[in-house]
Order: C-alpha cells, then structure tokens, then sequence
C-alpha cells in the first residue's frame, strides 16, 4: 500500500526564515513519482513540483529546494528567506506502480503560517 | 487557455436530497480524478478516469456516490441521497495520462454544505 505521512501539522515561522516541511513515503513500487502542491487560504491547489523515483537530484526554483533522498524515503521541501505569500497548507504527494501510476495520493498537508 | 472548470462553487442543501458536482476537464486531457477535502480526512481520491472509463473507484465511500464521464469534456459526481457528513469541497483534476503521471490540474472546488 502506499502512503505520505507528513509529521508536522502546523508551523509558525517569522517571515525572512528558512523552512523545512517533512515528507515521508512509503511503496512497495520500484518506479514511482512525487509531487509538492501548495493550497493558498484561498483554497486552490497548485502543482510545485514533480520528481521520478529514479532522479535524486536535488532541485532548487527560487526560493524554493527539494530534497529526495530514498534511503529515507523522504522528500522534503525547503522555503528560503520565506515570505507572507508563502503562507498556505502544502500537501506532498505519491503516485507509482504498474497499474495504477496515475492514482496521485496525498499527504496531509502542513500549514504554514509566515508572520511578518 | 481555461483551467478546470467546475459547478456549483457552492451548494446548499438538506439532508436527503440528490446532489451532482459537474467538471469540465483541461481540453486534451485525458486522465480526470475526483478528490474530497474534510479537515478530519483530507485529501481522499473517489475515483478516476482515463479516456473516459473509471479505472479506480476504491475510493467511493458507499452506493449513494456515483460518478460519470460521459465523453471528454464533461464528467459528473452524484450523491443520492445526501447526508450531513457528505459537507466537504470536493475537487475535480485533470492530466494528460500519456505525459506519464504528469502534473494535475485542479478545478476550483465545489463546497457542498448538506443540512
């Protein structure tokens, strides 16, 4: 079965931090993909990123970095120098398999609260 | 070109009665999923489509769920009949499948408050 745990329900941070928001996976799948969405207050969900199982590179867009590492299972997300707008719930997400690689599972979610 | 469009936005309405959420998917999309969001459960996934034919209802939480997708560009989620605890948004997202898990692309919600 798979799953996304993300452990931190809720952070608060002062704005012009850094943030780290934790996902952790689990599949039994050998090819599988990754995905960071962001839903703002005003409820929408937006596409970050995608990662395949096969590329660890990390990735860096602006201010924002991921970090998949598979001996881990983990997949995290990195806010630099964060910022108000940045305030919203973020949901990581897992899809893979065979046959049913397009069934994208959430976590979820963190939200985040950037307090000017 | 247009997102994902989804209707109502909002919808009221009383315990027992039929409710249907309707989406129109991203044009040349071919793969639609129909999600709900409570703050107890998340984000669940009820069902998907690819070329129009469900693929995955595991998700569906009884009988009085049921969802369609007549031809391309339309696709409905039905509740009959309805219950207090079916108060959610449920989202409607479209992909384009042969992209191989490409991203997805989300409608705007429909929040469903049943009395």
């Amino acid at each position: 079965a798979q799953k996304v745990t993300q452990a931190q329900t809720e952070i608060s941070v002062v704005e012009k931090e850094d943030v780290t928001l934790d996902c952790v996976y689990e599949t039994r799948d050998t090819t599988y993909y990754l995905f960071w969405y962001k839903q703002p207050p005003s409820g929408e969900l937006v596409f970050l990123i995608r990662r395949n199982s096969f590329d660890e590179q990390n990735e860096i867009s602006g201010r924002y970095s991921w970090n998949f590492q598979k001996s881990t299972s983990s997949f995290n997300f990195t806010i630099t120098a964060s910022q108000v707008v940045d305030s919203a719930v973020y949901f990581c997400a897992l899809s893979g398999g065979k046959t049913s690689y397009d069934k994208v599972i959430f976590g979820p979610g963190t939200s985040l609260s950037v307090i000017p | 070109d247009a997102g994902v469009i989804q209707s109502p936005r909002h919808e009221v309405t009383e315990m027992g009665q039929e409710v249907t959420l309707r989406c129109k998917p991203i044009s040349g999309h071919n793969s639609l999923f129909w999600y709900r969001q409570t703050m107890m459960r998340g984000l669940e996934l009820l069902i998907y489509f690819n070329n129009n034919v469900p693929i995955d209802d595991s998700g569906m939480p009884e009988d009085r769920f049921s969802a369609k997708m007549p031809n391309a560009s339309f696709s409905t989620l039905k509740i009959q009949p309805s219950e207090p605890r079916d108060s959610a948004v449920y989202f409607c997202a479209s992909s384009r499948r042969d992209r191989r898990t490409g991203e997805l692309f989300f409608g705007e919600g429909s929040r469903l408050t049943v009395l």
